[in-house]
């Protein structure tokens, strides 16, 4: 069965700072990928970032990129240059069998990120 | 860009009431999928429709129902409501098989009192 987990329930980062998510995860699928959500105060699941388990390189988008480092099963969100504006709860989220269709999300427990000014 | 529309954003409902819960996926994805969140919880997976045919069951209750419609969007139908099934419910939609595009939608919260 697959199994994602956040180790971190909270975390507290100064405005500017880099912030780094950790998400390990357990799976015997050779094809699966991983998400990473950010859900506000308000409640919308907001889509960050993806990475394949064969993408030969780190994702990145905009201030957040992806730490993936397979052979330790850890898939890590680092957001640059931390704002006030990303203080949210943060899901690390699974999808196996990518080629298999139609494939649910598997989530871990979450991270409230606190951006202090 | 269009996003997946969910309807109503808020639900109050009593006990052993009934209520329908709307999703309109992305044009042109064809998957549908829902989650539950309950309070200070992750989202959990409750079922998924392709091509308007269930494809995927999670921890859904027999009281709930769901079914995905020829123009693609689904609506989760709940009955018999009890206080425990006060929560968030999402609505994501993706392009088969399930990765490109995988968004959610903004949610429905219901309540029930």
């Amino acid at each position: 069965a697959q199994k994602i987990t956040q180790t971190q329930p909270g975390m507290f980062v100064q405005e500017k700072e880099a912030v780094t998510l950790d998400c390990t995860y357990d799976t015997s699928d050779p094809s699966y990928g991983l998400f990473w959500y950010k859900q506000p105060s308000s409640g919308e699941m907001i889509f960050l970032i993806y990475q394949g388990s064969y993408d030969q390189q780190n994702a990145t988008e905009g201030r957040y990129s992806l730490n993936f480092q397979k052979a330790r099963k850890s898939a890590n969100l680092v957001i640059s240059a931390s704002q006030l504006g990303d203080s949210a709860m943060y899901f690390c989220a699974m999808i196996r069998g990518i080629l298999q269709g139609a494939q649910k999300l598997v989530f871990g427990q979450g991270t409230r990120l606190t951006i202090n000014p | 860009a269009a996003g997946v529309i969910q309807s109503p954003r808020h639900l109050i409902k009593e006990k052993r009431e009934t209520a329908t819960l709307k999703c309109y996926p992305i044009p042109r994805h064809d998957t549908v999928y829902w989650y539950q969140q309950g309070p200070g919880q992750d989202p959990q997976f409750l079922i998924s429709f392709y091509e308007k045919m269930q494809s995927d069951k999670g921890s859904i209750p027999d009281r709930f129902s769901a079914q995905q419609f020829s123009d693609y969007h689904s609506e989760l139908n709940m009955s018999s409501l009890e206080l425990g099934d006060s929560a968030l419910y999402f609505c994501a939609s993706s392009l088969y098989p399930g990765v490109t595009g995988y968004t959610f939608g903004s949610g429905t919260r219901l309540t029930v009192v």
